[in-house]
C-alpha cells in the first residue's frame, strides 16, 4: 500500500465550476501539507502548505487536512481553463526537511 | 532572483551506460533534493544535500549518487543506466529557515530516457 494514496483522475469540468482534489494517506507521523500544480513539461510549484488540521485559504484556492481521518482536500472556486494542470498532494515528516513524499497526481482540465 | 535551473533538459542514453545531470539551486538556497517522477507518477525522493553533505536519501539503490558544491550546485550521477531509469528528474531547492515546511523550489527538470 502507497503512503499517499491520490485518485489520477483524470478529472475534466467546465469554466467556473467548483473542483474539489483529495488524497488519503496512512503515516501519522506526516506534518507538513501540500498542494503542488505542475503544468505540462514544467516542474512542480506550490500551491498552498498547511501544517494543522482545518482550512486554509488563499484566494480561489482552499486547503483542508482532516488529521483524524487522515485526508487532505484541495478545493478550487470558479475554475478558469489556466487551472488546468496536473495537482500533486505531498507530505513531510517535519524532520526531513526537504523529502517529500508524494501522491499520484490529479490530471485537472478546465474546458471553456 | 533567479530560480532553479538544471541541465540538460532532454538526454537519451543506452542502457549500462552512466550518466550526469545539473543543477543550480535558487539563490539564497543552500538545500538541495533530487527527484524522479516517471511518467504519469508523482515525484519519488532520491536524496538530499545540505552543506555539500547528503542529508536523507529515498529508496534508491547506490548506483544513484550525487554531489553539492560549495556554491549549493548539485549534480546527480546515474550508472549502469537500466531501462526503469527512464523518467523526468527534478532538482527542488530550498532554504534552511523553511526546512520544515516543504517548501520546495523546483526546477523543469531533466528528461531522460534509456534505450
Amino acid at each position: 500500500q502507497k503512503e499517499v494514496e491520490q485518485d489520477p483522475g483524470p478529472l475534466s469540468v467546465p469554466e467556473g465550476a467548483i473542483v474539489s482534489l483529495n488524497c488519503t494517506y496512512s503515516n501519522s507521523a506526516f506534518q507538513y501539507f501540500m498542494w503542488y500544480r505542475q503544468y505540462s513539461r514544467k516542474g512542480p510549484e506550490l500551491l498552498m502548505y498547511t501544517y494543522s488540521s482545518g482550512n486554509k485559504e488563499d484566494g480561489r484556492f482552499t486547503a483542508q487536512v482532516d488529521k483524524s481521518s487522515k485526508y487532505i482536500s484541495l478545493f478550487i472556486r470558479d475554475s478558469q481553463p489556466s487551472d488546468s494542470a496536473t495537482y500533486l498532494c505531498a507530505m513531510n515528516r517535519g524532520t526531513s526537511y526537504g523529502k517529500l513524499t508524494f501522491g499520484q497526481g490529479t490530471i485537472l482540465t478546465v474546458h471553456p | 532572483e533567479t530560480g532553479v535551473t538544471q541541465s540538460p533538459t532532454h538526454l537519451i542514453k543506452t542502457r549500462g551506460q552512466q550518466v550526469t545531470l545539473r543543477c543550480s539551486s535558487q539563490s539564497g538556497h543552500n538545500t538541495v533534493s533530487w527527484y524522479q517522477q516517471a511518467l504519469g507518477q508523482g515525484p519519488q525522493f532520491i536524496f538530499q544535500y545540505y552543506r555539500e553533505e547528503e542529508n536523507g536519501r529515498g529508496n534508491f539503490p547506490p548506483r544513484f549518487s550525487g554531489l553539492q558544491f560549495p556554491n549549493y550546485s548539485s549534480e546527480l550521477n546515474v550508472n549502469a543506466l537500466e531501462l526503469d531509469d527512464s523518467a523526468l528528474y527534478l532538482c527542488a531547492s530550498s532554504a534552511t529557515r523553511d526546512r520544515n515546511t516543504g517548501e520546495l523550489f523546483f526546477g523543469e527538470g531533466s528528461r531522460l530516457t534509456v534505450l
